[in-house]
């Protein structure tokens, strides 16, 4: 079946760091890409998206490219702000199931 | 615009009890609709999803079941608590999944409410 596998966390970093987050996945067929993030005590917000191979999605300086052929979708920021600080999960879409696949998610810290 | 609420956002409840948590959508017609838990540390686990009034699909055997009584009303219910359901509850809702021109079911984006904290003593 389909699975997401990100980079544990926490992630420390300080104010203007660049910042990587490791996304993998495993599907069948071609699904869509997805970043959230969840800010301390609240729900899931979509961050970005791509739909297919080569597809760049970005947001609020993130930004996150589908590479199929290392099944990969890693999240970057070239300067992260201590309001960064959040839950970030990496998904795709289940075709079958009509539903999203979510990683564990990794935890940003942003230091001032 | 569309909009969704969960409620309660907090919830003790002691084991044994029963549970119902609810969600609303408003602003759209005939959305898929899904329940995912989060338990502390982990990742988000889907326990149910709607495509229909009535119709639900359970992910994982467990305690809770689901109703969808309306259109855009999803309730997640436990008869008696267990502590392993202490966690955080997200419902959420997508326009009807469909399929692109490459196979594959296109920018169907998921809508989270601000969720449901339980905690079961």
């Amino acid at each position: 079946g389909n699975s997401v596998t990100q980079m544990e966390g926490p992630v420390t970093l300080s104010e203007e760091a660049f910042l990587t987050i490791n996304c993998t996945y495993t599907a069948t067929g071609y699904p869509s890409l997805f970043w959230y993030v969840q800010y301390p005590g609240e729900g899931l917000q979509l961050l970005l998206k791509a739909t297919k191979a080569d597809d760049k999605g970005s947001n609020k300086g993130f930004e996150a490219t589908y590479r199929k052929e290392t099944t990969s979708f890693h999240l970057e920021k070239g300067s992260v702000q201590v309001s960064d600080s959040a839950v970030y999960f990496c998904a795709l879409t289940d075709t079958g199931r009509r539903a999203l696949t979510f990683g564990s998610g990794t935890r940003l810290q942003v230091q001032p | 615009s569309q909009t969704i609420h969960q409620w309660p956002a907090t919830l003790v409840q002691p084991v044994g009890s029963p549970l119902s948590l609810e969600c609303t959508v408003e602003g759209t017609s005939n959305p898929n609709l899904y329940w995912y838990r989060q338990a502390a540390g982990r990742g988000l686990q889907l326990l149910f999803y709607s495509v229909g009034i009535g119709q639900i699909s359970s992910e994982v055997p467990q305690n809770l079941s689901a109703s969808r009584p309306q259109d855009r009303q999803f309730i997640l219910s436990s008869k008696k608590l267990l502590l392993s359901d202490s966690g955080f509850y997200l419902c959420a809702w997508s326009v009807r999944f469909g399929l692109n021109v490459w196979g594959n079911s296109g920018a169907n984006v998921l809508t989270f409410g601000a969720g449901s904290r339980l905690t079961v003593l």
